[in-house]
């Protein structure tokens, strides 16, 4: 079966310092990859979709970036943190029938 | 931006009762996704219906599609105190398979 990992689950970070959230898939191959962006009480938003290796595209212009190194390894990055970075960060693939799959999450507080 | 919008923002009801959530959205879309969100957690897939579909069921579920409005309806019947939760539609309407999602109606079912 397919499952999603994303870590970490919580982090605190100041103000100017990077940030790397990972994105992980097992048991499938070649899977669409996204990341959003959840703020409190809202809906998602997405920031980065992948389609294939090294393949990336941007929805929304910030200080973020995103890579895919392997087939399944979704990268989200930033090389200095914003309080306007805060948020609650998912990572999905999509199955062909029946949607997306979501990881855990992270919760990242910019302080 | 957000393709859908659904409606009410929230909803309170006793368990046994159902629960009724609506959702429109701007485009043509290929398909429109229902999810659940427990506090703090990722997004949980419930149910997809096809532009072509009309009506499906899950369960304790129930999703109406009206194309020609542009609106969705989510239905659960017979609520749970466990069926306490945000629940978000989201939109498919391009071939990347990038969802739009709502900003989400949440429920809270009281014993």
């Amino acid at each position: 079966s397919q499952t999603i990992h994303q870590w970490p689950a919580t982090l605190v970070q100041p103000v100017g310092s990077p940030l790397s959230l990972e994105c992980t898939v097992e048991g499938t191959s070649n899977p669409n990859l996204y990341w959003y962006r959840q703020a409190a009480g809202r809906g998602l938003q997405l920031l980065f979709y992948s389609v294939g290796i090294g393949q990336i595209s941007s929805e929304v212009p910030q200080n973020l970036s995103a890579s895919r190194p392997q087939d399944r390894q979704f990268i989200l990055s930033s090389k200095k943190l914003l309080l306007s970075d805060s948020g609650f960060y998912l990572c999905a693939w999509a199955g062909v029938f029946y949607g997306y799959t979501f990881g855990s999450g992270t919760r990242l507080t910019v302080v | 931006s957000q393709q859908g919008e659904e409606d009410p923002q929230a909803l309170s009801i006793q368990e046994g009762e159902n629960a009724t959530m609506n959702c429109s959205y701007k485009t043509s879309i290929n398909n429109l996704q229902w999810y659940r969100q427990n506090s703090g957690r990722g997004l949980v897939h419930l149910i997809l219906i096809r532009s072509n579909e009309r009506e499906k069921h899950s369960g304790r579920l129930r999703v109406t599609l009206d194309t020609s409005k542009k609106s969705s309806s989510l239905l659960i019947t017979a609520s749970r105190a466990a069926d306490t939760a945000s629940y978000f539609c989201a939109t498919d309407a391009d071939s990347w398979g990038k969802l739009q999602f709502g900003a989400g109606t949440q429920v809270v079912v009281t014993p």
